[in-house]
């Protein structure tokens, strides 16, 4: 069974900078895209960045676009996002998401239990 | 970029059918057939139930089904069950960003 485990989460003051995890198993981590999707108390998912499986290819939403890295290792089935410039509004629960693109198929199948960011001032 | 369309809120009782309509634009669920579906539980992640506008991962009881018209996708749920009871939530591949999905607001459905 796919295995997705986020890490990296906590309380952190605006403006200053959180590092997130999320550590893959049970599947061949180099063949798949990865994204991160987030989810305020209470609210909607939002589609935050998405990353291609050779890091070819990089994808931000425009609410943490300049401010969020995505990156990934293959050697060690990771996937990491680099939060810079926190503001209140980006507290929220962040999804790790497998992302699967066939030659007639996408979706994100696969999602992790999430780590909450609470951003403070 | 702006959320897709659902209704906030459905309701239905044991055993009823409901629908849930997801509405996009033409960068989105217009012009991709790449619409999924979410279930959510409280204090629980997300799990796909419907992905490519129909199709249901290997599992997922054939009592929800897709559909797609135009700028439009609706999630149904024949047979309905308390269990059922949760967070739906739709999204499509949009064209507005690289790797880009768009969610919807999502809606909660209560079995009464």
């Amino acid at each position: 069974e796919v295995q997705l485990v986020e890490s990296g989460g906590g309380l952190v003051q605006t403006g200053r900078s959180l590092r997130l995890s999320c550590a893959a198993s049970e599947f061949s981590f180099n063949d798949y895209a990865m994204h991160w999707v987030r989810q305020a108390p209470g609210k909607g998912l939002e589609w935050v960045s998405g990353i291609t499986w050779n890091s070819g290819t990089i994808g931000y939403a425009d609410s943490v676009k300049g401010r969020f890295t995505i990156s990934r290792d293959n050697a060690k089935n990771s996937l990491f996002m680099q939060m810079n410039s926190l503001r209140a509004e980006d507290s929220a629960l962040y999804y790790c998401a497998r992302g699967f693109c066939g030659s007639m198929s996408c979706s994100l199948d696969y999602w992790g239990q999430g780590t909450l960011v609470t951003v403070s001032s | 970029q702006s959320a897709l369309t659902q209704p906030a809120s459905v309701s239905g009782s044991p055993g009823q059918s409901i629908t849930i309509s997801c509405t996009g634009t033409s960068s989105d669920i217009g012009h991709y057939n790449y619409v999924s579906w979410y279930q959510q539980h409280p204090g629980k992640a997300p799990t796909l139930i419907i992905y490519d506008v129909s199709s249901r991962p290997s599992g997922v009881s054939n009592r929800f089904s897709g559909s797609k018209s135009g700028n439009t996708a609706s999630l149904t749920l024949s047979g309905l069950q308390a269990e059922d009871e949760a967070d739906y939530y739709c999204t499509s591949y949009t064209t507005s960003n690289t790797l880009g999905w768009v969610f919807g607001g999502g809606t909660k459905l209560t079995v009464l």
